[in-house]
């Protein structure tokens, strides 16, 4: 099955604790992205990166950390520093040619986070 | 991006087709109309998308304005499954670093009645 899958599902944090959440997706995509949604709100960007070994800072990126070592995986780190992580993460990817087909963003089942 | 206004919610019989607007006022030439859906404590799912004119695939169909200025996303034969949050977004497709941004509003709520 191709698609893009985030790992745990339900991530619990203490204070003061770093966490990383999962993202992998065998789309051959280029672009990743996450995005934090809080309740009855929309999604805001955290971070995306459009090529392997690059990223770039999104709307609310304080507070967090991501990597881009390979393709496929995106992880994100939720740091100390992150005030108020309870939230519901999803990540995303799509490809980044040009065109009318070109750019869909495909999501994940995303992560809920809860702190302890 | 433009903004877009949607009806915070909807209720649909289920086997009649949903019929959700969407005005987005200020949308320039070269920004597209997006549809996604999410489904409580899911993510987001892409349905449809276009520029100008009307398009349709295996989900939904999606109606234009000639002046662009709103749309329609049609399922023709909702059923309880397709209750969802419905988000319509419009965005320029590959104008350099942040172009990529979904900007999700709160959407239009749909609810598929028995």
């Amino acid at each position: 099955d191709g698609g893009i899958t985030q790992s745990p599902k339900y991530l619990f944090r203490k204070e003061g604790q770093n966490v990383t959440l999962s993202c992998e997706q065998n789309l051959n995509h280029d672009a990743m992205y996450w995005y934090r949604q809080d309740p009855g709100q929309g999604l805001r960007l955290i971070y995306y990166s459009q090529i392997v070994n690059d990223f770039q800072k999104g709307d609310i990126a304080e507070g967090y950390s991501v990597s881009r070592e390979k393709k496929e995986s995106f992880p994100l780190t939720v740091t100390s520093a992150q005030k108020n992580p309870t939230a519901f993460y999803l990540c995303a990817s799509s490809t980044t040619g040009q065109g009318p087909n070109g750019e869909t963003q495909y999501f994940g089942p995303g992560t809920r986070l809860l702190v302890l | 991006d433009a903004k877009t206004t949607q009806p915070p919610s909807m209720d649909c019989a289920e086997g009649r087709a949903a019929n959700l607007p969407c005005n987005h006022s200020t949308i320039s030439g070269n920004e597209y109309v997006y549809w996604y859906r999410q489904i409580h404590s899911q993510g987001p799912q892409y349905i449809i998308h276009g520029l100008k004119n009307n398009e349709t695939n295996e989900m939904a169909s999606l109606i234009i304005t000639e002046d662009r200025k709103s749309s329609t996303l049609i399922l023709p034969h909702a059923t309880l499954r397709d209750t969802a949050v419905y988000y319509c977004i419009v965005r320029v497709l590959g104008s350099g670093a942040g172009s990529y941004q979904l900007t999700f509003g709160k959407g239009t709520k749909l609810s598929v009645i028995p």
